[in-house]
């Protein structure tokens, strides 16, 4: 079965950075996108950007373009989400999901999520 | 304030059917899939519906979605205690460079 296991807690001074890890099991990682969404505290959802480990592709959300950096490392199955110059409203859950197209953000959907990293930003 | 606009609450009680309404545009509902997404309080999302009105494995048919025009729905027929949550609705927006947006969130009492 499908498993998306998410780093532990984080807690950073504003201006610092974060980079929160998603190792995959239960399917091929190249055969499906990654995308991450977050969510602030008693708040909706949010989605940050896609990135492709097939072909290293990326698409971010033009609310975090300059701040966010997603890789993937194949040989582990695992993707990264790196965010920069955090502020106290970047205190949230960050999820990664598997996305169901690997070509392209705009296709497929979220269909499987990890269980969720918080990141909290407070002096 | 969300691009998808959704009812903050809706409630009902047990066996009763209720409806999830999403609004949003011509530029994300209006021409693309719209999705659905459960979340229990602190856990993670689960797909609920795919495609405006498609089951993922494990989803009972008592949930279904609809879409019309800019608008779409989820209805849960035969309400049960362990279907209280929030629900989201998503789809992608072509406007700009491209975005996938969210409701807001709906909280599904179950009395």
């Amino acid at each position: 079965q499908v498993h998306l296991v998410q780093s532990g807690t984080e807690v950073k001074k504003p201006g610092a950075s974060v980079k929160v890890s998603c190792k995959a099991s239960g399917y091929s990682f190249t055969s499906f996108g990654i995308s991450w969404v977050r969510q602030a505290p008693g708040q909706g959802l949010e989605w940050m950007g896609w990135i492709s480990p097939y072909y290293g592709k990326t698409n971010y959300s033009q609310n975090f373009q300059g701040r966010v950096s997603m890789t993937t490392d194949t040989s582990t199955s695992t993707a990264y989400m790196e965010l920069g110059s955090l502020r106290s409203d970047d205190t949230a859950v960050y999820y990664c999901t598997r996305h169901s197209d690997f070509w392209s953000a705009s296709r497929g959907y979220f269909d499987f999520w990890g269980q969720g990293t918080l990141v909290t930003v407070s002096s | 304030q969300s691009v998808l606009t959704q009812p903050p609450s809706v409630s009902g009680t047990p066996g009763q059917r209720v409806t999830i309404s999403c609004s949003g545009s011509t530029s994300n509902i209006g021409i693309n899939y719209v999705y659905w997404y459960q979340q229990v309080p602190g856990t993670a999302p689960k797909l609920l519906i795919y495609r405006n009105n498609q089951w993922p494995s494990g989803v009972p048919d008592r949930f279904s979605g609809s879409k019309s025009g800019t608008s779409a729905s989820l209805a849960i027929s035969g309400l049960r205690a362990e279907d209280e949550a929030d629900y989201y609705c998503a789809a992608w927006d072509d406007s700009l460079s491209g975005n996938w947006v969210f409701g807001g969130g709906t909280k599904l009492t179950v009395l």
